[in-house]
């Protein structure tokens, strides 16, 4: 059965320091993944997506790049945090199809102090 | 332009209630998907159900049941005799579908944050 990692599970981090967020899928091949974060107040907003090795689309201008060296290791990276970058991190993968949904993992809590 | 609505912010209900969650979504596709997710308090998203826009039976699993209604573009979910378990955020969420299908990005509501008291 296909299961998603996800780590850390929380990470308190200065303002201006790297971040590196790692996201794994096993059983399966060739997914789609994508990243997304949520802050307070419970919207999902939708970082970046990837259809392919290499291949990353950004949905927002933002502080972050996301990069895909493997088929199913999707990594979230920023160069120097800002207190808004501050919030919930979900990585969710899914099966080729139009009907499949996505499946996340447990989220990463990034805290910038 | 595709969006998913769920007006309703927080319901508290009190244990063994029924309790109906409203999704109203706007599309131009024809052909598009639904899904509603649960998320606990510990804070990963759960899949529950996903249902095309070709299908209009209603759904029953359990405790949990979905009215899709495509005249009034709205994908409500109710559970019967809540549960304090049932405590969570539920996102309803609409897909969009890009360049054949291969993105596929969902779109979704804001939550209705449902507080089951025992």
């Amino acid at each position: 059965s296909q299961t998603i990692h996800q780590w850390p599970a929380t990470l308190v981090q200065p303002v201006g320091s790297p971040l590196s967020l790692e996201c794994t899928v096993e059983g399966t091949s060739n997914p789609n993944l994508y990243w997304y974060r949520q802050a307070a107040g419970r919207g999902l907003q939708l970082l970046f997506y990837s259809v392919g090795i290499g291949q990353i689309s950004s949905e927002v201008p933002q502080n972050l790049s996301a990069s895909r060296p493997q088929d199913r290791q999707f990594i979230l990276s920023s160069k120097k945090l800002l207190l808004s970058d501050s919030g919930f991190y979900l990585c969710a993968w899914r099966d080729r199809g139009p009907n499949q949904p996505q499946h996340f993992g447990d989220g990463t809590r990034l805290s910038i102090l | 332009a595709q969006k998913v609505t769920q007006a309703q912010t927080e319901i508290s209900v009190v244990e063994k209630e029924d309790v109906t969650l409203d999704c109203v979504y706007e599309t131009r596709d024809t052909t598009y998907y639904l899904f509603w997710y649960k998320q606990p308090p510990s804070g990963e998203l759960v899949f529950l159900i996903r249902r095309n826009s070709f299908d209009e039976q209603n759904e029953i699993s359990g405790r949990y049941s979905w009215n899709f209604q495509k005249s009034t573009s709205s994908f409500n979910f109710t559970i019967t005799a809540s549960q304090v378990v049932d405590s969570a955020v539920y996102f309803c969420a609409l897909s969009e579908l890009g360049y054949g299908g291969a993105t596929n990005k969902l779109i979704f509501g804001t939550g209705t944050l449902l507080a089951v008291q025992p």
